[in-house]
């Protein structure tokens, strides 16, 4: 119950175009639910992040869409860039007691020049 | 850059030894988390600290264990290592009752 699923492995996207990844949870305690871009040789960086009062969430090129009900969560990237090209995890925790973050395996993106 | 500061960046240690890895939060954080995160996996929980006590735990055994001081700067320390403790050690801080927790760059670790 405490997983979050996450799809694709690895994704490759043109230039310009969109590169959806998508996040599923089980525990219905979850109530935060950020998104981390990774590059190699580094730590983890907040990108954006949504509660489950909202059902969507842009910043920038960077949208995240919730369903509440379906337990998912997934991320847009618009206009997709090669520097772009790293790796995304999605996490989700609950924001009572320890916000102990329950990560998914990670998606590894590669933007075509 | 998130201000979160981790020291050494890379070491290697042989099994059966002892390991401290250190950690400064980002200005005015009052709350450090550690992350273990294997090479292709995403990040797993290992505890948090917050006013120097633990505050919750992840599924690491006990030779894992840590300090907050009052600072706020954090330690681990990893006993008995084990060759699968090869991995990525992250820091990340924030403040108490914000959601969101900023990661350093993390120490690698390498057992052999």
């Amino acid at each position: 119950q405490q997983q979050v699923k996450q799809s694709p492995q690895s994704l490759i996207v043109q230039k310009g175009g969109i590169s959806i990844i998508n996040c599923a949870y089980e525990n219905t305690a979850f109530d935060y639910f950020p998104w981390y871009q990774q590059f190699p040789g580094k730590g983890p960086a907040l990108l954006i992040a949504i509660r489950p009062d909202v059902s969507e969430k842009k910043e920038g090129r960077f949208t995240i869409s919730f369903n509440k009900s379906a337990k998912q969560f997934s991320l847009h990237i618009m206009d997709s860039q090669p520097g772009d090209s790293a790796t995304y995890f999605c996490a989700a925790s609950s924001t009572s007691g320890t916000y102990k973050y329950i990560f998914g395996t990670g998606t590894r993106l590669k933007v075509l020049a | 850059e998130t201000g979160v500061t981790q020291s050494p960046t890379h070491l290697i240690k042989t099994r059966g030894q002892q390991v401290t890895l250190r950690c400064s939060s980002q200005s005015g954080h009052n709350t450090v988390s550690w992350y273990q995160q294997a090479l292709g996996q995403g990040p797993q929980f290992i505890f948090q600290y917050y006013r120097e006590e633990e505050n919750g735990r992840g599924n690491f055994p006990p030779r894992f264990s840590g300090l907050q001081f009052p600072n706020y700067s954090s330690e681990l320390n990893v006993n008995a290592l084990e060759l699968d403790d090869s991995a990525l050690y992250l820091c990340a801080s924030s403040l108490g009752g914000s959601s969101s927790i900023y990661f350093g760059e993390g120490s690698w670790l390498t057992v052999v």
